[in-house]
């Protein structure tokens, strides 16, 4: 498995704002991923970054929206764009070290008011 | 569209009874399949994965997988208290990137003492 962490851990934010989720992991991974946990809902991909290239979106999502960088293999960032009550979520950084088996971070609780 | 579907419970059993946990996949050439408990206020974290048809052991824990049926269970033996959770089941996209799952929207479990 890895550690994985990110900051912040809960944030209240206000609506038109952005918020970047930050997620550092303890060793090299070749991909990492951003998962979203709506309120009652299942986790649903955002996107997969990848380090020296564009993050690859998943449907539904878009670049404006959620930025990603991915500057080097330990580090990530997921940038929530203008910020509406509907982007209320948990975001979750995770990585698959050893085939498809996905461990994640602890998470970033999002409050838009 | 490619789902996972789980009963959402709660599913109450006595302290020391078997729980038994499913979760059906609409795609059928899915090949890798993950359980995933997730504590309230928590971020999920990986239980076991299962690759072929069987049953796979680990302590408590057994994941059954009937590729044929599309369906994919968890049994704990003896539970207890602490594995009050949501247990969420997920599913590889085939062909997708690595990392892509298909979640469910779990399944809550009550251990009662």
């Amino acid at each position: 498995s890895a550690v994985i962490s990110q900051k912040p851990s809960r944030d209240i934010c206000q609506r038109g704002t952005s918020l970047t989720i930050q997620c550092q992991v303890d060793s090299q991974v070749t991909m990492m991923f951003w998962y979203r946990q709506q309120p009652g809902q299942s986790l649903t991909l955002i996107a997969t970054a990848n380090q020296g290239s564009e993050a690859t979106y998943e449907s539904g999502f878009v670049i404006d929206k959620f930025p990603i960088s991915r500057p080097n293999l330990t580090f990530s960032t997921l940038t929530v764009s203008n910020m509406s009550p509907e982007d209320s979520s948990i975001y979750l950084c995770s990585v698959a070290p050893q085939g498809d088996t996905i461990y994640f971070g602890e998470g970033s609780w999002l409050t838009v008011v | 569209q490619k789902e996972v579907e789980q009963n959402s419970g709660p599913l109450s059993v006595p302290e020391g009874a078997i729980a038994s946990l499913n979760c059906t996949y609409s795609d059928r050439v899915s090949q890798s399949f993950f359980w995933y408990r997730q504590y309230s206020g928590k971020s999920p974290e990986l239980i076991m994965s299962i690759y072929s048809n069987g049953d796979k052991e680990d302590g408590r824990f057994t994941a059954q997988l009937n590729k044929a049926s599309q369906y994919v269970s968890l049994l704990i033996r003896d539970s207890q208290p602490s594995d009050s959770a949501t247990y969420l089941c997920a599913v590889n996209v085939y062909g997708g990137s690595q990392g892509n799952l298909i979640f469910g929207k779990g399944t809550k479990l009550s251990v009662k003492p």
